[in-house]
């Protein structure tokens, strides 16, 4: 059965820095894999969405990566703004034709002014 | 050109109560699903439709059924709530396969 963790749980950054929020999954046979945000009381918002045959996909500040063989996904945030304080998710497609998505359970961060 | 809606957004239920939650879209996609989210658990799926008049189980299915008799809405329905189903719950819809498009939530308290 198909498992995804995100670690850390809560982040707490100071404005500027270069961040990276990790999810793990546990089996790589994978349609894709996509990040989302989710702002306090609202819905999810997607970030980036990476297929299976692609290493990265990249929007503005931010970079996902992909390696599959290791069960793997990073989120990068470059200069951090606390615009970007939120909760951070990902999720993943077993594979095509399924149409779920198994979500991790998300990663809290908070960017300080 | 709204996306996904949902209503009610807030509701308090008596255990054993009923009542059936709306999803609408105005995006004409074929796959609509329902989520809930938990403190701790992320969200798991309850439902999903890949088109009209179609119905199928997720992750977490007992206790709720749903129907999509039209193609832009997905109604989720409970028929005896129970605190157990105290939770937001999220409706969300796709073209395809990949992006999928929520709504902001509906969240519901079971006494």
């Amino acid at each position: 059965k198909q498992e995804v963790t995100q670690i850390p749980a809560a982040l707490s950054v100071p404005e500027g820095e270069n961040l990276v929020l990790n999810c793990s999954f546990t089996d790589s046979a994978i349609y894709n894999l996509q990040w989302f945000r989710q702002d306090p009381g609202k819905g999810l918002t997607s970030l980036l969405l990476i297929q299976s045959s692609q290493r990265e996909q990249t929007s503005g500040r931010l970079n996902a990566s992909l390696d599959k063989s290791s069960g793997r996904s990073t989120l990068y945030i470059a200069a951090s703004q606390p615009g970007d304080s939120a909760t951070y998710l990902c999720a993943v497609t077993p594979q095509s034709g399924t149409y779920k998505y198994i979500f991790g359970t998300g990663t809290r961060l908070k960017v300080l002014a | 050109n709204a996306g996904v809606t949902q209503t009610p957004k807030f509701r308090v239920l008596k255990t054993g109560q009923s009542m059936t939650l709306l999803c609408a879209q105005d995006m004409n996609h074929e796959y609509m699903y329902w989520y809930r989210q938990d403190p701790g658990m992320g969200l798991r799926l309850i439902h999903y439709s890949v088109g009209e008049g179609t119905t199928a189980k997720g992750e977490v299915p007992d206790g709720y059924n749903v129907s999509r008799l039209k193609k832009q809405n997905f109604l989720l329905g409970l028929e005896s709530a129970a605190p157990s189903q105290t939770s937001v719950y999220f409706c969300a819809s796709s073209p395809d396969q990949d992006t999928q498009y929520f709504g902001p939530g509906t969240r519901l308290t079971v006494l």
